[in-house]
């Protein structure tokens, strides 16, 4: 069975630094590429990073690009999301997703508040 | 990037009510195209894949259908546990995108 359970969220101040990170579990983690996916309040679905699986193409979407970072381990089967510079409109649950085609997965989110 | 101009917004049905969502993408996404259902509180579930194909263990009444840019998904007799939030998404280009979702109520 496929899982990818996330960590690290919680509650930081404008302008501070989180790590999220995902485990993965139930299948060949280094064949897939990997996701982060965040949900503001309320809102709706949307795409942030994208790490491909030996790490040569990497997307980010213009709201993080040159904040936040995506990495992955292939050995540790997980991926990574180091997020600076935080602000109050990163506000949301993130969720790590599998490769967002036929074989989408998504992990449960876990929710990231920026709050002074 | 790939838009997806899903519509209605929200819509309020009936039980066994026939429901159906549109979803329309700027450029040709051949049947690039998942849909998913969020319940609240939850993580999305893929229902249907390649435009139509329902993912395992789905119920049947959930159908997807369309090619290139027009794509529509149905319920076809609305259930009490339907009640949530769907999204269209296209996989056809990097990055992947999503419709702003369908909020299905019961009436």
């Amino acid at each position: 069975e496929v899982q990818l359970v996330e960590s690290g969220g919680g509650l930081v101040q404008p302008g501070g630094s989180l790590r999220l990170s995902c485990a993965a579990s139930g299948f060949t983690f280094s064949l897939y590429g990997m996701n982060w996916v965040r949900q503001a309040p309320g809102k709706g679905l949307d795409l942030i990073s994208y790490i491909s699986t030996t790490s040569t193409t990497i997307y980010y979407a213009d709201s993080v690009k040159g904040r936040f970072t995506i990495s992955r381990d292939n050995v540790q089967n997980s991926v990574y999301l180091q997020m600076n510079s935080l602000r109050v409109e990163d506000t949301a649950v993130y969720f790590c997703a599998r490769d967002l085609d036929y074989e989408a997965s998504w992990g449960q989110g876990t929710l990231v508040t920026v709050s002074s | 990037d790939i838009q997806m101009t899903q519509s209605p917004p929200s819509l309020s049905a009936s039980v066994g009510d026939r429901v159906t969502i549109t979803c329309q993408a700027s450029q040709d996404i051949i049947t690039y195209l998942n849909w998913y259902q969020q319940k609240i509180g939850k993580a999305p579930k893929l229902l249907i894949f390649g435009a139509s194909s329902l993912e395992t263990g789905v119920p049947s009444r959930f159908s997807g259908s369309g090619s290139g840019t027009d794509f529509t998904f149905t319920i076809s007799s609305l259930q009490p546990e339907d009640i949530a939030t769907y999204y269209c998404q296209q996989y056809h280009g990097l990055p992947a995108t999503f419709g702003g979702g369908t909020k299905v109520e019961i009436k």
